[in-house]
């Protein structure tokens, strides 16, 4: 994936509140979504994926949105806890075994 | 289930040196690939092994190379070491198929000197 327009490299959020994490990806035959969470000094950790067949899909306290129209992919956390301070990818896949990562946003937590 | 588990967690070589990355899938899965991190191009992708064939490439030179054994562990090479392969280095695993999910180790620290 790649990073344009909606993309923001930085997300600073008020504990408690609603986040949401834009991603626009680049291949229009991507079939496979992921969002991954890296916290500092860990690998990417999953959190939730999406098929490209759906438009959403929820998780506990997370929601993935694709459109395809537009190739945009959005996480939103909601109640945001201090825990979730860390880097969120998203990644897409071609069904060829590897996967294409987005820049990541850094979200930070204020008390 | 363990996880992904990666040896050694940190490496330090100098130039012109060669390394050896180790990387344990979760119990299970056949499928291992390798991602290369830095701050400047983010997660790159490096190669993917299932069966011990390699099924995908990315773009590095041909200083990186893997291999995968019978019981799915994996190891990568990195020959002739540069100042900018220094990177953490990432193995995830999945079971194969072409859309699972890749479970991610905690990676291996490179620092070329």
């Amino acid at each position: 994936g790649e990073s344009v327009g909606l993309h923001l490299p930085t997300l600073s959020v008020q504990e408690g509140d609603n986040s949401i994490i834009n991603c626009a990806y680049s291949n229009s035959a991507s079939d496979y979504f992921i969002w991954y969470k890296q916290e500092s000094g860990k690998g990417p950790q999953f959190i939730i994926d999406i098929r490209s067949n759906m438009d959403k899909r929820q998780g506990q306290r997370v929601t993935v949105l694709l459109n395809k129209t537009v190739k945009h992919l959005s996480l939103q956390i909601a109640a945001t806890q201090p825990g979730d301070s860390a880097v969120y990818f998203c990644a897409e896949n071609l069904s060829d075994y590897k996967l294409s990562f987005g820049a990541g946003t850094t979200v930070t937590v204020r008390a | 289930k363990a996880g992904v588990t990666q040896t050694p967690r940190y490496l330090i070589k100098t130039r012109g040196q060669q390394v050896t990355l180790s990387c344990s899938p979760i119990s299970g899965h056949r499928s291992v690939s390798w991602y290369q991190q830095t701050p400047g191009q983010g997660l790159q992708f490096l190669f993917e092994y299932f069966s011990e064939t390699q099924r995908n490439k990315g773009n590095f030179p041909g200083r990186f190379s893997g291999r995968q054994f019978s019981n799915s562990r994996s190891e990568m090479n990195v020959s002739t070491l540069e100042l900018g392969d220094s990177a953490l280095y990432l193995c995830a695993s999945s079971t194969g198929g072409p859309g699972d999910t890749q479970y991610f180790g905690p990676g291996t620290r490179l620092t070329v000197l």
